[in-house]
């Protein structure tokens, strides 16, 4: 079946730096790369996806990059803030499922 | 309240008891997903329905679990025999039918198998 590898598994950055959070995946046929973040106690929601026919999204501080050539796509968020303390999952729609990656912890640091 | 509910919250059983979970999606959802989430993971596929079938179940779903969605619209996840690695927390999605849609969640239940 489908995986989804994502890295780092944990993630410290200083408050107002950048972090960046990278996946990689096996099948081509996948067109679909949504992004979830999860706060503690909490159900995952989407921040942000990327359809297959593009190769960047933005959305004010957070963007998404794809390569389909080689299978992969990052999450970047500038500036970053002590509410982007989360854990945040990549995804992929194959055959009408999310397939989603074990996730990073970010952690911001004041 | 518009968005996907799961009850219940939490749900605390003995080793061998039976349980059942409710989903219910956005109203003009018409796919359903089940996962299940443990601590540090991320979200596992287990099943989901389009409308009222049933298309596909994770070969990870051991015969003890069984899900319906009889009427298209609220489904019941239910484990029989509970074990302790049950202990999980299940998450309900639910999304439109067209193709690369969002999906959203719902809170989720916690089960705890002592």
């Amino acid at each position: 079946g489908e995986n989804v590898e994502q890295h780092p598994s944990t993630l410290s950055v200083q408050e107002g730096d950048s972090a960046v959070i990278k996946c990689t995946y096996s099948d081509s046929a996948s067109n679909y790369f949504p992004w979830y973040k999860q706060e503690l106690g909490k159900r995952p929601q989407l921040i942000i996806d990327i359809r297959s026919n593009v190769g960047e999204k933005k959305d004010q501080r957070i963007a998404v990059t794809l390569n389909k050539t080689a299978k992969h796509f990052s999450l970047h968020i500038t500036e970053t803030q002590p509410e982007d303390s989360a854990v945040y999952f990549c995804a992929l729609n194959r055959d009408d499922k999310i397939i989603f990656g074990k996730g990073t912890r970010l952690h911001i640091l004041p | 309240d518009t968005g996907v509910s799961q009850d219940p919250r939490h749900k605390i059983t003995k080793r061998g008891q039976n349980v059942t979970f409710r989903c219910d999606p956005i109203s003009e959802h018409n796919r359903l997903y089940w996962y299940r989430q443990t601590l540090g993971q991320g979200p596992e596929f287990l099943t989901y329905f389009q409308n009222e079938a049933q298309l596909e179940k994770s070969r990870l779903l051991s015969d003890r679990f069984s899900a319906e969605r009889p009427k298209g619209s609220f489904s019941t996840l239910e484990i029989q025999r509970t074990e302790q690695g049950d202990s999980a927390m299940y998450l309900c999605a639910s999304r439109l039918g067209q193709i690369n849609t969002e999906a959203f969640f719902g809170q989720g239940t916690r089960l705890t198998v002592v």
